[in-house]
């Protein structure tokens, strides 16, 4: 069964510190992996998909197949920041999502 | 603006009684998922829909029916509420060929 592990519930980091959420998934097939974020008082959004390659808001997420991994990272963390970020992998079979538990960053002043 | 929409937004309900949450979008999208969320987990999929005359179980669809009732509307049903139902409940939408996800605001549900 797949399975996407995001060991952190809360990181929090200073404003214009390195951020790094850590996302670790379960598969057997080629991945597609995908950040979402909740932003407070909004709804459920996509920030990146590791098929862009692109960087969303300053954020990146590398795919590393060695190790299981699809962290997502931005150089220096804003305030506007803070929010509810979810690792998602795509069941290829029902295309739905599996999602991790979640990390919350919060970004202090 | 095209937009994925719950209704209600907020219920409180008692063990024993049907309840449905409503779902309609503007999207145009053929796919549309229920997902559940409880406190400190990520979303969960009950049910999914690929068009109007496919209807699909997720991992969690014990306890829940859907129907979808045209390409906008999609409607989850508890039979017969539990507690253990109380959660925040999403539904999402897609195109078909493409994996994006669009979400609604969710609908928080209590079960007393």
């Amino acid at each position: 069964a797949q399975r996407v592990t995001q060991p952190e519930k809360l990181l929090s980091v200073f404003k214009g510190a390195p951020v790094e959420l850590k996302c670790n998934y379960s598969y057997s097939g080629s991945p597609e992996l995908f950040w979402y974020v909740q932003y407070s008082r909004q709804r459920l959004q996509l920030l990146l998909r590791h098929i862009s390659r692109e960087s969303i808001k300053g954020f990146t997420a590398d795919l590393n197949k060695g190790e299981t991994s699809f962290h997502l990272k931005k150089p220096f963390a804003q305030e506007e920041d803070s929010a509810m970020y979810y690792c998602a992998l795509l069941d290829t079979g029902r295309r739905a999502l599996t999602f991790g538990s979640g990390t919350r960053l919060q970004v202090q002043p | 603006d095209a937009d994925v929409t719950q209704t209600p937004r907020n219920r409180i309900t008692k063990t024993g009684k049907r309840i449905m949450l409503e779902c309609s979008q503007t999207k145009g999208h053929d796919r549309m998922y229920w997902y559940r969320q409880d406190p400190g987990l990520g979303l969960q999929l009950i049910y999914y829909s690929f068009d109007v005359k496919d209807i699909n179980k997720g991992e969690i669809s014990d306890g829940y029916s859907v129907s979808r009732q045209a390409q906008a509307k999609f409607s989850l049903s508890l039979e017969s509420a539990i507690p253990n139902q109380t959660a925040l409940y999403f539904c999402a939408t897609s195109e078909a060929g493409a994996d994006t996800q669009y979400f609604g605001p969710g609908t928080r549900l209590t079960v007393l």
